[in-house]
């Protein structure tokens, strides 16, 4: 079946740790993004790339990288410096160019131990 | 700053009832807008996206835009209890290349 996976489901970072979320995607869409949603607030958009080698950052971007360096996979890595990680980690992907809706993983749930 | 404004609700209807989710949006330039559900510890389901002013039906769910007074709105007809969660309104954010903002989201809860 296509779909996006995410993993793993739940993590925990301890402090001064890097930790890398899997995003994966057998749909064979170009564009994918990064988004982090806290409790009662909308989604907020770390990173996007539309092709492969290619990626850019979004409204909140400090404290975590990114590679796309196949089409079917965008990790995400939280670094040390991002202070206050804990947060639901979700990655989306759409086909063609803009104006597609976008679909969603099933999440990383990301907390600090 | 761009933004998309929900009110959080919880919205309350009763079994059967339509439920009228409402959204509006600051960037005059969107020109693509989506509604997700979303139900706890989940992640977002697209449910409808809609291009051009007017309506757009798909079976219960029905979405309205009216670009000029930049507002988007969402009726689920004959609301069942399944319906209850978070309603996510999402628009493109103009020359962004498909980069969306989101809305907080409106609770829904659909009572027996």
């Amino acid at each position: 079946d296509g779909g996006i996976t995410q993993s793993p489901k739940y993590l925990f970072r301890k402090e001064g740790q890097n930790v890398t979320l899997s995003c994966e995607q057998n749909l064979n869409h170009d564009a994918m993004y990064w988004y982090r949603q806290d409790p009662g607030q909308g989604l907020r958009l770390i990173y996007y790339s539309q092709i492969v080698n290619d990626f850019q950052k979004g409204d909140i971007a400090e404290g975590y990288s990114v590679s796309r360096e196949k089409k079917e996979s965008f990790p995400l890595t939280v670094t040390s410096a991002q202070k206050n990680p804990t947060a639901f980690y979700l990655c989306a992907s759409h086909r063609g160019t803009g104006g597609q809706p976008q679909h969603f993983g099933d999440g990383t749930r990301l907390s600090i131990l | 700053q761009k933004e998309v404004e929900q009110n959080s609700g919880p919205l309350s209807v009763p079994e059967g009832a339509i439920a009228s989710l409402n959204c509006t949006y600051s960037d005059r330039g969107s020109q693509s807008f989506f509604w997700y559900r979303q139900y706890s510890g989940k992640s977002p389901e697209l449910i409808m996206f809609i291009y051009s002013n007017g309506d757009k039906e798909d079976g219960r769910f029905t979405a309205q835009l009216n670009k000029a007074s930049q507002y988007v709105s969402l009726l689920i007809r004959d609301s069942q209890p399944s319906d209850s969660a978070t309603y996510l309104c999402a628009a493109s954010i103009s020359g962004g290349y498909n980069k969306l903002i989101f809305g907080a989201g409106t609770r829904l809860a659909v009572h027996p």
